[in-house]
């Protein structure tokens, strides 16, 4: 079985603040990807990132960068000087093995930027 | 490219009516697509697994004679809830790959279907 824990369930910080997203992961598969998703108050679904287990490199795009980290199954999200229209619902999610099933998501963190 | 698209955005309905509601991917070939619910404030949860040409394959607890799937087509699945309740109101949205066991191959998701049952 696999899981997806987001232990953060809100966070409210001010603009420009940094901030943390966690996610912890459990699956027994040695290869498998993970992903976050952010989910604005709309309710699509928008792709942030992907990263197969293979790949520990640490990624950074523009303010936002992941810290994948096998050893402690996490893989983190932090939004540099974050912004109002960071605000919005962020999954983590997980996917292993052959890949015939759908993905696994967290609880999400509803991340409130306060202007 | 990886545009998928889900019709309709929104339905308000009465009890015991039947819905479809449409996920096609526009500029590939779906082999897999994927039925998530998602309740208010909630994760989403997988429904069901639909690959092109076979029966879809439920998730535990998940009514198959009730959530109605078709994959017909490499283009197009469909969920048709049947007979629907006011507990079966929520957030539906649906998700398209490429390939049916490649995990690698990202899942490009539809901007879901906001289901109320009155």
């Amino acid at each position: 079985a696999q899981k997806v824990t987001q232990a953060q369930t809100e966070i409210s910080v001010v603009e420009k603040e940094d901030v943390t997203l966690d996610c912890v992961y459990e699956t027994r598969d040695t290869t498998y990807y993970l992903f976050w998703y952010k989910q604005p108050p709309s309710g699509e679904l928008v792709f942030l990132i992907r990263r197969n287990s293979f790949d520990e490199q640490n990624e950074i795009s523009g303010r936002y960068s992941w810290n994948f980290q096998k050893s402690t199954s996490s893989f983190n999200f932090t939004i540099t000087a974050s912004q109002v229209v960071d605000s919005a619902v962020y999954f983590c999610a997980l996917i292993s093995g052959g890949g015939a099933d759908g993905l696994t998501f967290g609880k999400g963190t509803h991340l409130i930027i306060q202007p | 490219g990886a545009v998928v698209s889900q019709h309709p955005s929104r339905v308000i309905c009465k009890s015991g009516t039947s819905v479809k509601i449409e996920c096609r991917s526009l500029d590939f070939q779906a082999t897999t697509m994927f039925w998530y619910r998602q309740f208010p404030k909630q994760s989403l949860m997988l429904m069901a697994t639909s690959n092109e040409g076979s029966k879809a394959t439920y998730e535990q607890g998940v009514e198959k004679d009730k959530f109605l799937i078709n994959h017909a087509s490499l283009t197009l699945s469909t969920l048709t809830v049947t007979s629907a309740h006011p507990e079966d109101s929520s957030f539906y949205i649906c998700s398209a790959r490429q390939g049916r066991f490649n995990s690698n191959q990202p899942q490009h998701f539809g901007d879901g279907t906001r289901l109320s049952i009155l």
